[in-house]
């Protein structure tokens, strides 16, 4: 089946520096990806809307300058938490669509659990 | 704004019984989409079912099965025969833009013990 990878699976960093995490889609094209956020004991949030090769869309709340995302190609997408500070410490998730058969399936990658010193 | 509730934080079952997990939601659409995940502790997301609103019939997927209930704004999951492998944090989750699992909303999860 479809496979997402998403790279590195555990980060720590100190406060002030960027991280950059990878989303592949290994044996597909992903036109669309998505990344969410899932803090501790509660639920993922939608963070925004990666398209391969325009600007990512993103949801109320969520600051497009430190979050950035590039999908430059139909199976890469990046989140690039700039400046990170230890409020930026959460699980993020990524997740591509897959035409399958009469409808698309969600698929996600394993996560990046973010640690900020 | 559309909001999904599962009101059970925790449940609990004894191996090879059966136990539901409850989800509520709210939203203003008739057309809609409605998905359990699964979260084991690798906190990969698998997608355990999918229900299509304007589907009556209730989906299945092999032990698991859920109750949908549109004019309630329930969809529950009934998990048969539980395994240990069953094991995990499950969310109900929504999505109303055409069924391509795009802006998914999802609830707090409950996390479920299977009990040997």
């Amino acid at each position: 089946g479809a496979v997402v990878s998403q790279h590195p699976s555990r980060v720590i960093c100190k406060s002030g520096t960027s991280v950059k995490i990878e989303c592949r889609s290994l044996d597909f094209q992903a036109t669309t990806m998505f990344w969410y956020r899932q803090f501790p004991k509660q639920s993922l949030m939608l963070m925004a809307t990666s398209n391969e090769g325009s600007k990512a869309t993103y949801e109320q709340g969520v600051e497009k300058d430190k979050f950035l995302i590039n999908h430059a190609s139909l199976t890469l997408s990046t989140l690039t938490v700039t400046s990170a500070h230890p409020e930026d410490s959460s699980f993020y998730i990524c997740s591509a669509r897959v035409p399958q058969g009469a409808y698309e399936k969600l698929f996600f990658g394993s996560g990046t659990q973010l640690s900020v010193l | 704004a559309q909001t999904v509730t599962q009101s059970q934080p925790e449940m609990s079952v004894q191996e090879a019984e059966t136990v539901t997990l409850s989800c509520t939601y709210d939203t203003s659409e008739s057309d809609y989409y409605l998905f359990w995940y699964k979260q084991p502790p690798s906190r990969q997301m698998i997608l355990v079912i999918r229900q299509e609103a304007y589907k009556q019939q209730n989906a299945t997927e092999n032990r698991f099965s859920v109750n949908f209930q549109k004019a309630a704004k329930s969809f529950s999951l009934k998990i048969s025969d539980s395994q240990l492998g069953d094991a995990a944090m499950y969310f109900c989750a929504y999505d109303d833009t055409g069924g391509g699992s795009e802006k998914l909303v999802f609830g707090k999860g409950t996390k479920l013990t299977v009990n040997p």
